[in-house]
């Protein structure tokens, strides 16, 4: 079965810090990695999505990497805001393409 | 429509009382997914639709839950005889296809008194 770990649970940064979001996962046989944030009291918004054949994906600020046969991902962001701050989900999707299976989120916080 | 649309936002009901939560996914999308997620915890997955295909329902916690979609469209979550432990919000996501870019809704928040 599937699982997904999101190291750390929180994160509090300076505004303009570089900072890394962890995602590893237990099965290796995924067909794509999916990154989300969600600010407070509001639904998913879809930040960046690696297929299994690619390495990284870029938007903006945002960089994500996959190194499958590790099961790990990480989410890059850099000069971090405080319009940053939110929960940033990790989400994998297995081999026959099936529903998506969630890391329980990081917490981040950017003070000015 | 331009997005995930989800009815109602928010849902009061009494406990023993059936509700009914609706999911209208991005126009085109065949995948269509129903997730929960209670305060303080992730993203726990319900059922999954994929075309024509017989939907995914492992992650249903109880024969009081079941979801239908119709026309390969419109999806609702009916969820019978409901408990306090169903208090959630309750989220659903389409995709163009399975494995593609999951889009959310913005989710129906349930309060059982």
């Amino acid at each position: 079965k599937q699982e997904v770990t999101q190291i750390p649970a929180a994160l509090s940064v300076p505004e303009g810090e570089n900072l890394v979001l962890n995602c590893s996962f237990t099965d290796s046989a995924i067909y794509n990695l999916q990154w989300f944030r969600q600010d407070p009291g509001k639904g998913l918004t879809s930040l960046l999505l690696i297929q299994s054949s690619q390495r990284e994906q870029t938007s903006g600020r945002l960089n994500a990497s996959l190194d499958k046969s590790s099961g790990r991902s990480t989410l890059y962001i850099a000069a971090s805001q405080p319009g940053d701050s939110a929960t940033y989900l990790c989400a994998v999707s297995g081999q026959a393409g099936t529903a998506l299976i969630f890391g329980k989120g990081t917490t981040l916080s950017v003070s000015s | 429509g331009a997005g995930v649309s989800q009815s109602p936002s928010n849902k009061v009901t009494e406990k023993g009382k059936d509700v009914e939560l609706r999911c209208d996914p991005i126009s085109g999308h065949t995948a269509l997914y129903w997730y929960r997620q209670s305060l303080g915890q992730g993203l726990e997955f319900l059922i999954y639709f994929q075309g024509n295909s017989a939907p995914d329902k492992s992650g249903l916690p109880s024969d009081r839950f079941s979801a239908e979609r119709t026309g390969g469209s419109v999806s609702t979550l009916t969820i019978q005889r409901t408990q306090q432990e169903d208090s959630a919000v309750y989220l659903c996501a389409s995709s163009y296809s399975r494995g593609d870019e999951a889009f959310f809704g913005q989710g129906t928040r349930l309060t059982v008194v």
